[in-house]
């Protein structure tokens, strides 16, 4: 089966500018996380949605991030507008019931706000 | 509120040793324990998953404890070699099934040819 996926891999901005994170989960995986890691810190949860519901968004950092996951199959992140510590590592993650819920992640996006 | 801490942050160690890294949690109530590899500029790589129900998981030349009650868990890698060299993280998820992950800094492992 194919893993998580995670688009872009790269992605370099200017302050101020809008940015979308997408992350394509596994097939029929109903649960989609998204974690970030800025420099120097352990990888942090920002939310998780169970198909397109949000089920716990308690780590999104402000308003400046939002979180879809229309049809509950793929799920974007958009940052808008970036500060410069947004930057970072952002990991999206799915699980499924059937799979005792561990959670298969994809390789990440990095995010440099210049 | 749950806490990871791994230690060491890093190890350094000659090929063919075998080694093991520590990582404590505040909170046993924990629902499992898995342990990643991180390469640089890559994703995370599952490595091994412990059920709260479960003492250890072996995979190839590793091997995972748990003790649930004192809070924490080991990663042994026998053999140790160049390949191994990676940041392997600790993670715990919380009681509930769909609860988020929390993650320890990681340990940076270089295994020295």
């Amino acid at each position: 089966e194919a893993g998580v996926t995670q688009f872009p891999s790269h992605s370099v901005i200017e302050k101020g500018q809008t940015v979308t994170l997408r992350c394509d989960p596994i097939s029929g995986h109903d649960n989609l996380y998204w974690y970030r890691r800025v420099m120097g810190k352990e990888i942090k949860f920002l939310l998780h949605f169970v198909k397109e519901s949000k089920q716990d968004e308690s780590g999104m950092p402000n308003n400046r991030f939002l979180a879809e996951r229309t049809g509950g199959t793929y799920s974007t992140l958009k940052v808008q507008p970036a500060e410069l510590e947004d930057s970072g590592v952002y990991f999206c993650a799915s699980s499924q019931e059937n799979r005792g819920h561990e959670q298969f992640f994809g390789p990440g996006t990095r995010l440099t706000v210049l | 509120k749950q806490e990871v801490t791994q230690i060491p942050a890093a190890l350094s160690v000659p090929e063919g040793e075998n080694l093991v890294l520590n990582c404590s949690f505040t909170d046993s109530a924990i629902y499992n324990l898995q342990w990643f590899r991180q390469d640089p500029g890559k994703g995370l790589t599952s490595l091994l998953l412990i059920q709260s129900s479960q003492r250890e998981q072996t995979s190839g030349r590793l091997n995972a404890s748990l003790d649930k009650s004192s809070g924490r868990s080991t990663l042994y890698i026998a053999a140790s070699q160049p390949g191994d060299s990676a940041t392997y993280l600790c993670a715990v998820k919380g009681w509930n099934r769909d609860d988020k992950i929390i993650f320890g800094k990681g340990t940076r492992l270089h295994i020295l040819p």
